[in-house]
């Protein structure tokens, strides 16, 4: 059964650093998604993207993050100067269906720990 | 802005108990989803709900769109249901990300 993948499973970096988060979606899905989710709290949406463009994003996805389709395959979540409270487990979702209310398949997760 | 309430926030069972799980939301959606977490964080899709019911397995979701109610039900609870229960709704289109309750925590004791 197809599924998400996201790689690393767990990245350790310093604060101000960069950090990319990837994210292989199920190949022929077409709305892609990040979300957070600090240790202990609620998921968080960040951004979708379709159409090789943001759709969406939330109040927490400010200019230090971006995203990207870099490939026919990849997406990618950038973090350019990492802060303490970016820590979190990062999930990449992606969806298939174009203008309707399509069931989210979720990655495994990457754990971002900043120190 | 969609407000997803969930309740309990934390239940716990003994195994062949019949579980309910509900979840209450502030605005109108297109969809909402249940999702279970398990201890490693992963994220396992259970169901999209636009209207009335949906079953699988042991598993039974319902939703009341007048009274923006949804609710989680588990027939013949076991151990290996215990994992984090979450709804989520989605305002708009495809494109709208979820709105996510802060989840249930279920233990089902044998």
């Amino acid at each position: 059964e197809p599924e998400v993948t996201q790689t690393p499973s767990h990245q350790v970096t310093q604060m101000g650093q960069e950090v990319i988060l990837r994210c292989v979606p199920i190949s022929n899905h077409l709305y892609f998604y990040w979300y957070r989710q600090i240790l202990g709290q609620k998921v968080e949406f960040l951004v979708s993207f379709y159409n090789n463009e943001i759709s969406e994003k939330s109040e927490i996805f400010d200019d230090q993050f971006s995203v990207e389709r870099p490939d026919g395959s990849n997406f990618t979540l950038k973090i350019r100067s990492t802060k303490l409270e970016d820590s979190a487990m990062y999930f990449c979702a992606s969806t298939y269906r174009v203008r309707s209310r399509g069931e989210q398949f979720f990655g495994p997760g990457t754990r971002l720990t900043v120190l | 802005k969609n407000e997803v309430e969930q309740s309990p926030q934390n239940l716990t069972a003994q195994e062949g108990e019949f579980i309910t799980i509900n979840c209450s939301y502030s605005v109108g959606i297109s969809a909402l989803h249940w999702l279970q977490q398990h201890p490693g964080g992963g994220i396992v899709s259970l169901f999209m709900l636009s209207s009335g019911k949906k079953k699988h397995g042991r598993l039974i979701a319902t939703i009341n769109i007048q009274e923006k109610h949804s609710s989680l039900h588990i027939t013949a609870s076991h151990p290996r249901d215990s994992a984090v229960y979450i709804c989520a709704a989605r305002s708009g289109g495809g494109a709208d990300g979820l709105t996510f309750g802060k989840g249930t925590h279920l233990i089902i004791q044998p």
